[in-house]
C-alpha cells in the first residue's frame, strides 16, 4: 500500500481565515513533504520534515505554517493567504530522509486551494 | 544551479505510435532519477525510477527508461502509445545526498484516438 491521503479535497478562503490541510499517512515513512503545484507548473518544494522534525524550509512565507505532531500526520497551517497563494497543495512521503535505493516519493491528491 | 530539463512541452501523437520523452539533467553527481505521471484531475504516479545497476528501467503500464550517464538523460519510451496514455509527465532527479527532488517543467502528452 502506497497511499498518502489529503484532507480536504477543495478549500475555498478568504485574505483573511485560518485553515489547515492534513495530510496522512500510514505506511511508516518517517520523512514527509508539502510542495505546492500551480496550474501546468512542476511542484515546487515547501517543507520537509524527518522524524516529526522541520529538515527543510525553502525560504516559505510565514504565512504558511507546517506541523507534524506525529510519525503518520502532517498539516499545514494557513493564515492571511494571498490569492497568488491559490495552487494545489500536495503531501508526499518517503521511507526516510537519505533512504538511497528505497528513496521513492509517494504523492497524495493533494487539496485545490482557492484564495478570495 | 542545477535543473532538470523537458525540451518537449506538448507532444500528440494517435493511437499506436511510439513515444519518446526527453529528460536531461545538470547535476555533476551519483543521481536518482523518477518519472511521474499526473493524469488528467488526478494525482502523481510514479511511472518508474532509477538508482542504480541496468540502466535500462521497466514501469509501469509499458513504459520504460534509459539512463545514459555521459548525456545526463534519462529518456522515457513506450513504443505503442494508448488513448489512456493522454497526461502529464514530469521527470524528476535528486542527488544522491540531498533531499530536494527537482522536477522538470513536464510534458504535456494527447493522444488522438
Amino acid at each position: 500500500d502506497t497511499e498518502v491521503t489529503q484532507t480536504p479535497k477543495h478549500l475555498v478562503m478568504g485574505m483573511t481565515n485560518k485553515k489547515s490541510l492534513k495530510c496522512e499517512q500510514h505506511m511508516g515513512h518517517r520523512a514527509m513533504y508539502w510542495y505546492k503545484q500551480k496550474a501546468k507548473k512542476p511542484p515546487e518544494l515547501m517543507f520537509v520534515y524527518s522524524y516529526e522534525k522541520l529538515s527543510i524550509n525553502e525560504s516559505v512565507p510565514s504565512r504558511f505554517s507546517p506541523e507534524c505532531p506525529n510519525s503518520s500526520l502532517l498539516n499545514l497551517h494557513l493564515h492571511a493567504l494571498q490569492p497568488e497563494d491559490s495552487a494545489l497543495y500536495l503531501c508526499a512521503s518517503k521511507v526516510r530522509l537519505l533512504a538511497g535505493e528505497g528513496g521513492t516519493q509517494y504523492f497524495g491528491p493533494g487539496t485545490r486551494l482557492l484564495v478570495l | 544551479a542545477q535543473s532538470v530539463s523537458q525540451h518537449n512541452h506538448h507532444v500528440i501523437l494517435s493511437e499506436a505510435a511510439s513515444l519518446e520523452l526527453g529528460c536531461n539533467y545538470s547535476y555533476g553527481g551519483t543521481v536518482n532519477l523518477f518519472w511521474y505521471v499526473q493524469y488528467p484531475g488526478q494525482h502523481l504516479q510514479l511511472l518508474l525510477k532509477y538508482f542504480s545497476g541496468d540502466p535500462l528501467v521497466k514501469g509501469i503500464k509499458g513504459f520504460e527508461a534509459e539512463f545514459i550517464k555521459s548525456k545526463f538523460s534519462f529518456n522515457l519510451r513506450k513504443p505503442s502509445v494508448q488513448w489512456s496514455d493522454t497526461a502529464e509527465y514530469f521527470c524528476a532527479v535528486i542527488l544522491f545526498g540531498n533531499e530536494k527532488l527537482t522536477f522538470g517543467t513536464g510534458t504535456r502528452l494527447t493522444i488522438i484516438p
